[in-house]
């Protein structure tokens, strides 16, 4: 079956242009979780939804970070207003239960 | 926050070895804790979950423990081979909060 999927999986932006990151979970999948992952590091939770429900969003960094998803399924992450520090890949993980399963990410690049 | 440490950050073995990965963590009230492998340019792909309640689990040449008196995990790989060359990460979730929390990763080589 169909796994997660996001796109696009590239982005290049310049600095103070917005971005939306777009996540697609496995199909049924109740939870769906955003993540940051720097260069050489784990990656780090910025937000979660239960269904349409965004539960916690205690990880987003700042206020130009703003998560969506309006009908329980497909999830985007807006930037604005991007700075050169928000250059990472942006990982969506779903899950029916506990255990996460991941999409391939976006690798932004922010010039 | 649940703060995660992995042991070595990096590791090269011949193909054949029996290897264990480290991971440490420093909220013992841990709900379960997850390792995930993750290969260049990709996401990652869950392995093994273990429930705060369970000791360990087991999958083909994978076996991993958990135990919360000391705040470590361990990843036991049987019969090293050149494709389980990736970064392997481990992950826990508190008790409170959705987050899981991961540690930066043992980057593992074996050679053939």
């Amino acid at each position: 079956g169909a796994g997660v999927s996001q796109s696009p999986r590239y982005k290049v932006a310049k600095r103070g242009q917005d971005v939306a990151l777009r996540c697609d979970p496995i199909s049924g999948h109740v939870s769906l979780f955003w993540y940051q992952q720097a260069l050489g590091q784990g990656p780090e939770f910025l937000t979660y939804f239960q269904n349409e429900a965004q539960l916690d969003k205690s990880g987003l960094p700042s206020d130009r970070f703003f998560a969506e998803r309006p009908e329980g399924s497909v999830s985007t992450l807006k930037i604005q207003r991007t700075q050169q520090e928000d250059s990472a890949v942006y990982l969506c993980a779903s899950a029916l239960s506990w255990t996460q399963y991941f999409g391939p990410g976006t690798r932004l690049l922010v010039l | 926050k649940q703060e995660v440490t992995q042991i070595p950050a990096a590791l090269s073995v011949p193909e054949g070895e029996n290897l264990v990965l480290n991971c440490s963590f420093t909220d013992s009230a841990i709900y379960n804790l997850q390792w995930f492998r993750q290969d260049p340019g990709k996401g990652l792909t869950s392995l093994l979950l273990i429930q705060s309640s369970q000791r360990e689990q087991t999958s083909g040449r994978l076996n991993a423990s958990l135990d919360k008196s000391s705040g470590r995990s361990t990843l036991y790989i049987a019969a090293s081979q050149p494709g389980d060359s990736a970064t392997y990460l481990c992950a826990g979730k508190s008790n409170s909060g959705y987050a899981l929390n991961f540690g930066k990763g043992t980057s593992l080589l074996v050679t053939p």
